[in-house]
C-alpha cells in the first residue's frame, strides 16, 4: 500500500525556515518523480515544487523560487522541501504528492508574527 | 507555463442527476509515448485529493463506474452518470507533462 506522511508542520514567524519531510513507503521510492503542493484555508490547489526521481532535476513555482529547495534521499525513502524567508503568504497545508496519483495527508504550515 | 482551464467553475446537481465538467489545456498533452496524462481527481472536504481517472479515461482502483472520462489532445470531459451524495467537492484536472499541473478546480454540491 502506497503511503505517503508529512512531517515537520509548525507555526513560525516571518523570516524564519523551516523543513518539511516526507516518509514514502510502499512503492520504489527512487522510481517517481514528487511533488509538493499547498493548500491556504479555504483555497484552491497550488503546485510548489517537483524533483525527478534520482533529484537531478528540479522545478519550482516562481513564488518559492529562491527560498524553497527541495530534495529527496532516496536511501531513506524520504522527500524533503527546506522554506527560508517564510512569509505569511506561505501559510497552507503542504502536500507531498507522487506525481500523478497518490497524496499524502498533508502537514500544517503557520506564518504568523 | 499551461494553462489549465475547467468549466464550470461551481456546480450544484439534484441527487441522482447527471453532472459534466470540462477541461482545456493551452496545450497539446499527448506524449511522444503515444498517451495522454490527463487525470482527474476529487477533494472531498476535510481530505487530500483523490485519484479518479488516469489517463484521460481509466478509472483509479475503487471508483465507481458512474465516472466517466473523455477526451483528447487539449480538450477532456469528466462526466458522473447520476450524483451522489458522497461525490461532493472540488474536482480538478491534472496533467503530469508540463508545468503547473492543474487549474483552479470544479466545485461540486448537492442541489
Amino acid at each position: 500500500e502506497v503511503q505517503l506522511v508529512e512531517s515537520g508542520g509548525a507555526l513560525v514567524q516571518p523570516g524564519e525556515s523551516l523543513r518539511l519531510s516526507c516518509a514514502a513507503s510502499g512503492f520504489t521510492f527512487s522510481r517517481y518523480w514528487m511533488d509538493w503542493v499547498r493548500q491556504a484555508p479555504g483555497k484552491g490547489l497550488v503546485w510548489v515544487s517537483r524533483i525527478s526521481g534520482d533529484g537531478s532535476a528540479t522545478s519550482y513555482a516562481d513564488s518559492v523560487k529562491g527560498r524553497f529547495t527541495i530534495s529527496r534521499d532516496n536511501s531513506k525513502n524520504t522527500l524533503y522541501l527546506q522554506m527560508n524567508s517564510l512569509r505569511a503568504e506561505d501559510t497552507a497545508m503542504y502536500y507531498c504528492v507522487r506525481v500523478e496519483d497518490y497524496w499524502g495527508q498533508g502537514t500544517l504550515v503557520t506564518v504568523s508574527s | 507555463d499551461i494553462v489549465m482551464t475547467q468549466t464550470p467553475l461551481s456546480l450544484s446537481v439534484t441527487l441522482g442527476q447527471p453532472a459534466s465538467i470540462s477541461c482545456k489545456s493551452s496545450r497539446s498533452l499527448l506524449r511522444s509515448d503515444g498517451k495522454t496524462y490527463l487525470h482527474w481527481s476529487l477533494q472531498k472536504p476535510g481530505q487530500p485529493p483523490q485519484l479518479l481517472i488516469y489517463e484521460v479515461s481509466n478509472r483509479f482502483s475503487g471508483v465507481p463506474d458512474r465516472f466517466t472520462g473523455s477526451g483528447s489532445g487539449t480538450d477532456f470531459t469528466l462526466k458522473i452518470s447520476r450524483v451522489e451524495a458522497e461525490d461532493v467537492g472540488v474536482y480538478y484536472c491534472m496533467q503530469s507533462t508540463h508545468l503547473p499541473p492543474f487549474g483552479q478546480g470544479t466545485r461540486l454540491e448537492i442541489k
